[in-house]
């Protein structure tokens, strides 16, 4: 257990619905990180946030938002689904802003089905 | 664009052998560089980190070696066992940009 819990672990849904994948930090890490794996593809960075606020941005489509709450905990919101969207989605928590010192803490991931 | 490079998909080694991952990355900026290990089910593991200043870290059967003119890194794990099959993945960042890019993985397996 690596200490950042993600939910569902796995989820099935249809085009055009809306998903929330949750995900709970490492305690004490203030920074969380969503990335996007798809099929043979490499982690995707989506969106970081850092003590409620976001701190960077990637490739994440506007279809998709997130946020981090006051109890650090990080929901990511995909609307619109399409069957292109299907892939592992991991959370990552981090004590400092950048990761630099520590890595990242991974979470199991979460697998979203398209159909 | 993809900045960081893991041009093998797939690598395999006897067991007790050594075992060289390779890493390639194209943006100057990257000063650190990461390793992180994936078992099916789970999420990445960090493994090991060299930061820019030097050429070699190691931490007991793991080290890396970062060569900054080359553009290239490499992890080195020896003797290999059959508990490190899994996917490595290589990340690299830079302190004025928070985020860690990855390559796309090098699935290692040990063959015993």
């Amino acid at each position: 257990d690596s200490g950042v819990t993600q939910t569902p672990k796995h989820l099935i849904t249809a085009t055009g619905q809306r998903v929330t994948l949750r995900c709970s930090p490492r305690s004490g890490d203030l920074s969380v990180y969503w990335y996007q794996q798809s099929l043979d593809q490499g982690l995707q960075f989506l969106i970081q946030y850092y003590n409620g606020e976001e701190r960077a941005k990637g490739n994440i489509l506007e279809r998709f938002s997130a946020q981090q709450f006051p109890d650090l905990h990080s929901e990511l919101n995909l609307s619109s689904l399409e069957l292109g969207d299907s892939a592992l989605y991991f959370c990552a928590s981090s004590p400092d802003p950048g990761g630099v010192n520590y890595g990242y803490t991974f979470g199991s991931g979460t697998r979203l089905t398209v159909v | 664009d993809q900045q960081v490079k893991q041009n093998s998909p797939s690598l395999s080694v006897q067991e007790g052998r050594i075992s060289i991952l390779n890493c390639d990355y194209t943006n100057s900026m990257f000063d650190y560089f990461l390793w992180y290990k994936k078992y099916p089910a789970e999420g990445p593991t960090f493994l090991i980190s060299i930061s820019s200043i030097k050429d070699k870290n190691e931490d007991g059967r793991f080290t890396v070696f970062l060569n900054k003119s080359a553009k290239h890194l490499s992890l080195h794990i020896v003797p290999s066992q059959p508990g490190d099959s899994a996917v490595y993945f290589c990340a690299a960042g830079d302190f004025g940009n928070e985020k860690l890019t990855f390559g796309t993985g090098t699935r290692l397996t040990i063959i015993p």
